[in-house]
């Protein structure tokens, strides 16, 4: 059984600059959550998706974006990069089999703004 | 709105010693509880879950138990470890829309000296 996969592991942008992150889900999961989790806090829920459509969202602006492809991995995207963009962004994959849809975490991309 | 509070850290032991870390939480029905952890470098791990009251979450000598009576889910361990030195994040989900949302304290940064 595949983890969670992330892509790439470090990323360096300038600020106004866009980035793409990537997503592979477990197998046999079909939801994704993304999270951001800036230095010395806990993750911040940035939305999820399920059946490839946004299945909720937090306190994120619209320049958060993303996406969800037929085999359920998928894309965070941020445009007009700030500074206070720059922390460990974390994907989970889950299943709506479980009843307590229990959330698998990838090892998580960290984005560098300067 | 549901939300999760942790004990302040960071925490140093020595090994052999007693750990506990508070977590409370408010949340409307009846969450799912979680403890995940977090070694540097990496993304979260599950610990230990609870689903529902009195539910008591237990692995590799971690323990917590879902008190709904005072909303806590303190996590304890009785003889720590060095190799258990990271960071210990409690959370919470909730029914409804967004599938296994988890609403995340801020951390409680371990320490175990030899």
């Amino acid at each position: 059984e595949t983890g969670v996969t992330q892509s790439p592991t470090h990323l360096i942008k300038t600020r106004g600059q866009q980035v793409t992150l990537r997503c592979s889900s477990q197998s046999g999961h079909n939801t994704v959550s993304w999270y951001q989790q800036a230095l010395g806090q806990g993750p911040q829920f940035i939305f999820q998706y399920y059946r490839e459509e946004e299945n909720g969202r937090g306190n994120f602006p619209p320049r958060f974006s993303g996406l969800q492809f037929p085999n359920y991995s998928s894309e965070l995207n941020v445009n007009a990069l700030e500074l206070d963009d720059s922390a460990l962004y974390l994907c989970a994959s889950s299943s709506d089999a479980d009843f307590a849809y229990e959330q698998y975490f990838g090892p998580g991309t960290r984005l560098t703004v300067t | 709105g549901d939300s999760v509070t942790q004990m302040e850290g960071p925490v140093t032991l020595s090994e052999e010693a007693f750990l506990t870390i508070n977590c409370t939480y408010t949340a409307t029905g009846y969450p799912s509880l979680f403890w995940y952890v977090q070694y540097p470098g990496e993304g979260l791990q599950l610990l230990l879950k609870a689903t529902k009251a009195d539910d008591k979450g237990s692995n590799k000598g971690f323990e917590a138990t879902y008190r709904k009576e005072t909303t806590s889910f303190h996590l304890e361990k009785g003889s720590v470890q060095v190799s258990d030195s990271a960071v210990y994040f409690c959370a919470l989900s909730n029914r409804g829309s967004t599938l296994g949302r988890l609403y995340f304290g801020r951390g409680t940064q371990l320490t175990v000296w030899p």
